[in-house]
């Protein structure tokens, strides 16, 4: 079945220190993957998305994502986090017929 | 461009009333989906559409829930009757197919519904 999972559900960092999120997805076939952005008492954003070409993905706010399909993995990453990256991550992704399927999210507090 | 509108944003009612939310997609996208979000199960996708026509209604938890696109610019979900573990924020989405084709969602602000 398509899938998309997350590993951390929860994430504490402080300010500037280094961020990696994990996504592994289970598609057969051509995959669309993304990394939506939630932040408090908002709506979904995109923040990045891989179609094809470079897997190495740059979006917006200095994230940055790797499509590495020999691991199933889309992981997010930024080099330092400020406070203002607070919210909740969610990876998801699409093969055919244009169904999101999201992950559980992964809910980044970074402390000031 | 105006974004996704739903409405109403909150809504708070009893347990057995009918709830309606509604959705405005982006003009020209043809894709539209509703999600429901809690604390316990995410983002879980209930239906979506394609040019007005259902295509997957695989996530409408049960026959209490219904869901409509009479026309390209308009969309609602029904619950009837209301339970409280249907509490949660409805996001409504929409999308296209366009040259890119990459299927992303452009997110509404939700209706957060709270049932008593």
């Amino acid at each position: 079945a398509q899938s998309v999972s997350q590993h951390n559900h929860h994430v504490i960092l402080s300010e500037a220190a280094s961020l990696e999120l994990g996504c592994n997805y289970s598609y057969g076939g051509t995959v669309n993957l993304f990394w939506y952005v939630q932040y408090p008492g908002q709506h979904l954003q995109l923040l990045l998305k891989y179609f094809s070409g470079d897997p190495l993905v740059k979006g917006i706010k200095g994230f940055e994502a790797e499509f590495i399909k020999s691991k199933f993995s889309f992981n997010l990453r930024k080099p330092s986090v400020q406070w203002s990256d607070t919210a909740e991550y969610f990876c998801a992704g699409i093969t055919g017929g244009f169904k999101t399927i999201f992950g559980a999210g992964t809910r980044l507090f970074v402390k000031a | 461009d105006a974004g996704v509108i739903q409405s109403p944003r909150h809504e708070v009612t009893e347990m057995g009333q009918e709830v309606t939310l509604r959705c405005k997609p982006i003009s020209g996208h043809d894709y539209l989906f509703w999600y429901r979000q809690t604390m316990m199960r995410g983002l879980e996708l209930l239906i979506y559409f394609n040019n007005n026509v259902p295509i997957d209604d695989s996530g409408m938890p049960e026959d209490r829930f219904s869901a409509k696109m009479p026309n390209a610019s308009f969309s609602t979900l029904k619950i009837q009757p209301s339970e409280p573990r249907d509490s949660a924020v409805y996001f409504c989405a929409s999308s296209t197919a366009g040259t890119s084709n990459t299927g992303e969602l452009f997110f509404g602000e939700g209706s957060r519904l709270t049932v008593l």
